[in-house]
């Protein structure tokens, strides 16, 4: 099982509707967790880090869910400038693993 | 200058030259890192160093030697590489510490031929 996993997608959504998406992590020791963004030929960017007790940020909402292993993401109203790839990131013991990243496509 | 930069961009070098990347970081970090991404493949840590000690290597090829002189700069020395190693390389800086935000430099897109 690969230490951290994400749909590739792409999820095509149209402008204005919710989207969520998961990521699942193999090694229950991990500490903490983030979702990073990165547009196409672009560095990867913190989007925001997830808590425990889960957190919002505007339209976004992160979710950590410890006794299944997953973290998730939720945008809601979803915007055109929303299109990126969504990188899951689990920090294990001070090392920083990246999932693949889920691609979004916002359909005007 | 703010964040982090890399340099060149770009880069097109063939499997028996010498070349080196850069990165630098004016954000007063004390932790640099290497990153490999490639097509279809999540962002691969390569090196990591902590207050210019080197404390990660993942099982890199010795053929990518990364320096680091201080705390704000960094260096991917690249020599007999094969076509493989064709990716984008990228460079992040952080505060030491899994939880703290790392910061990405722009990359550079190497093509081995």
């Amino acid at each position: 099982r690969k230490e951290v996993e994400q749909d590739p997608g792409p999820f095509n959504v149209p402008e204005g509707a919710t989207v969520a998406f998961n990521c699942t992590y193999s090694n229950s020791a991990s500490q903490s967790f983030f979702w990073y963004r990165q547009d196409c030929r672009k560095e990867p960017k913190l989007l925001m880090s997830v808590y425990s007790s889960g957190n919002e940020d505007g339209r976004f909402t992160a979710q950590l869910n410890r006794a299944s292993q997953y973290i998730s993401l939720l945008i809601r109203d979803s915007k055109l400038s929303d299109s990126a790839t969504y990188l899951c990131v689990v920090n294990i013991n001070d090392k920083i693993i990246f999932g693949k990243g889920t691609r979004l496509h916002i359909l005007p | 200058e703010t964040g982090v930069t890399q340099t060149p961009r770009h880069l097109v070098m063939g499997m028996t030259n010498k070349k080196s990347l850069k990165c630098e970081q004016h954000l007063g970090h004390n932790a640099m890192y290497w990153y490999k991404q490639s097509a279809k493949k999540p962002l691969e840590l390569m090196f990591v160093y902590n207050f210019k000690e080197q404390t990660e290597n993942n099982s890199v090829p010795s053929r990518f030697s990364p320096e680091c002189p201080n705390s704000s700069h960094l260096f991917l020395h690249l020599h007999t590489l094969q076509p493989e190693d064709s990716a984008l390389y990228l460079c992040a800086s952080s505060s030491w510490g899994g939880d703290n935000e790392q910061f990405f430099g722009p990359g550079t897109r190497l093509t081995v031929l």
